[in-house]
């Protein structure tokens, strides 16, 4: 079964807008992971961020971690044509295998 | 070392075959994943080895689906007895640490059962 929820399920925007992707989860995490993915293909790990952590930066995405709402945000700054993707976030378990439980992801469309 | 490799890329059977394919997972991760993804959803996870050793399997894993890894490199997932609703993208990831740094995912099979 699936974590979370993911909102929205779709975003349009213009090149060089920011795009916010929120994430909701249920159960207690270890950490929270947001992919990308080109149609067609596999999942590409963008960023991680662990239960402690309340934000995290890389290059042009910044993650928000909030444990007592259980949510997530993924900002990509300045967008590109190339950001053109589904962004999925997925919730790392505590113990056992750390499997990752993915939600349905948001379907971003940068328009150039 | 050129990532997760999965063979083949594309699969097309017909119904009741038999299909198997294979992950090539990074050297040195002992952590590999099967995942199932279907159209407009997020990977489901399959089944999980550390080093050779299935240690948890989904509900979603059905007696016609068989996963192996061994001596602990590449791993390949056997669905016997196909049918459509088998139909999806079967993603394999691997990891050495996966609380740290994350999965490294394939470009997955997508298997389309006809």
């Amino acid at each position: 079964s699936q974590q979370g929820e993911e909102d929205p399920q779709a975003l349009s925007i213009q090149e060089g807008e920011n795009a916010t992707m929120n994430c909701s989860y249920k159960t207690s995490i270890n950490n929270l992971q947001w992919y990308r993915q080109n149609s067609g293909r596999g999942l590409v790990h963008l960023i991680l961020i662990r239960s402690n952590e309340r934000e995290k930066h890389s290059g042009r995405l910044r993650v928000t971690l909030d444990t007592s709402k259980k949510s997530s945000s993924l900002l990509i700054t300045a967008s590109r044509a190339a950001d053109t993707a589904s962004y999925f976030c997925a919730t790392g378990e505590i113990q056992g295998a750390q499997k990752l439980v993915f939600g349905q992801g948001t379907r971003l469309t940068i328009n150039p | 070392d050129t990532g997760v490799s999965q063979d083949p890329r594309h699969k097309i059977t017909k119904r009741g075959q038999n299909v198997t394919f294979r992950c090539d997972p990074i050297s040195e991760h002992n952590r590999l994943y099967w995942y199932r993804q279907t159209l407009g959803q997020g990977p489901e996870f399959l089944t999980y080895f550390q080093n050779e050793a299935q240690l948890e399997k989904s509900r979603l894993l059905s007696d016609r689906f068989s996963a192996e890894r061994p001596k602990g490199s590449f791993s390949t997932l056997e669905i016997q007895r196909t049918e459509q609703g088998d139909s999806a993208m079967y993603l394999c990831a691997s990891s050495l640490s996966p609380g740290l740094s994350g999965y490294t995912f394939g470009s997955g099979t997508r298997l389309t059962v006809v």
